[in-house]
């Protein structure tokens, strides 16, 4: 069973920075396509960002390019994302996410990231 | 980018009774990428449907996808009381992936 555990969340200052991790167990993250995926309280699922199996490709949704930065170190069955410049709207659960293609199949249990004064 | 338009917003029915989701898109959705998920109160979204009609593995077959192009239906048939939750729809046939606003439904 492929299972997902993020952590890193937590209460960071407009304006400041976040690094949110990913452990992925039961299979080989190199197997997998990784996503970020948040949800803002009582809001519906935005997808943040994707890197290919390699580490070759990555892709943002706009909104975030520049601010964010999506990584993985497959020696360590792990993924990151690299917030800066946090914003208010920024606040969310997110959620790292797997699949064999661009397809989302596994999720993790979400980590709450509060950016506020 | 591709936007998804789920209707309607919210579904009240009852142990069951049939219910059928839509998904619209705003252009035609290569290789019919379209997904449905379910999410809880709480939980993180599970995987339903993939490929349009294609069933996750593990999922009852009273849940059933349809539709191509820009046109997609989820239907659950005799609806269960764990059936409650949101439902959303996904492309992830170009980037920015993108997902509807949800279909809540009640039972």
């Amino acid at each position: 069973e492929v299972q997902l555990v993020e952590s890193g969340g937590g209460l960071v200052q407009p304006g400041g920075s976040l690094r949110l991790s990913c452990v992925v167990s039961g299979l080989p993250l190199s197997t997998f396509w990784m996503n970020w995926v948040r949800q803002a309280p009582g809001k519906g699922l935005e997808w943040v960002a994707n890197i290919k199996q390699d580490g070759s490709e990555t892709y943002y949704v706009d909104s975030m390019k520049g601010r964010f930065t999506i990584s993985r170190d497959n020696a360590k069955n792990s993924v990151y994302l690299q917030m800066n410049s946090l914003r208010a709207e920024d606040t969310a659960v997110y959620y790292c996410a797997a699949g064999w293609g661009w397809l989302i199949e596994h999720w993790g249990q979400g980590t709450l990231v509060t950016a506020s004064s | 980018e591709i936007v998804l338009t789920q209707s309607p917003g919210t579904l009240s029915l009852s142990p069951g009774e049939r219910a059928t989701l839509s998904c619209r898109a705003s252009q035609s959705i290569g290789k019919n990428y379209l997904a449905w998920y379910q999410q809880k109160p709480g939980q993180a979204p599970r995987l339903l449907v993939h490929g349009a009609s294609s069933r996750f593995r593990g999922i009852p077959d009273r849940f059933s996808g349809s539709g191509s192009g820009t046109d997609f239906t989820l239907t659950i048939t005799r609806l269960e009381p764990e059936d409650f939750g949101v439902y959303y729809c996904q492309q992830y046939a170009s980037s920015p992936l993108t997902f509807g606003r949800g279909t809540k439904v009640e039972i």
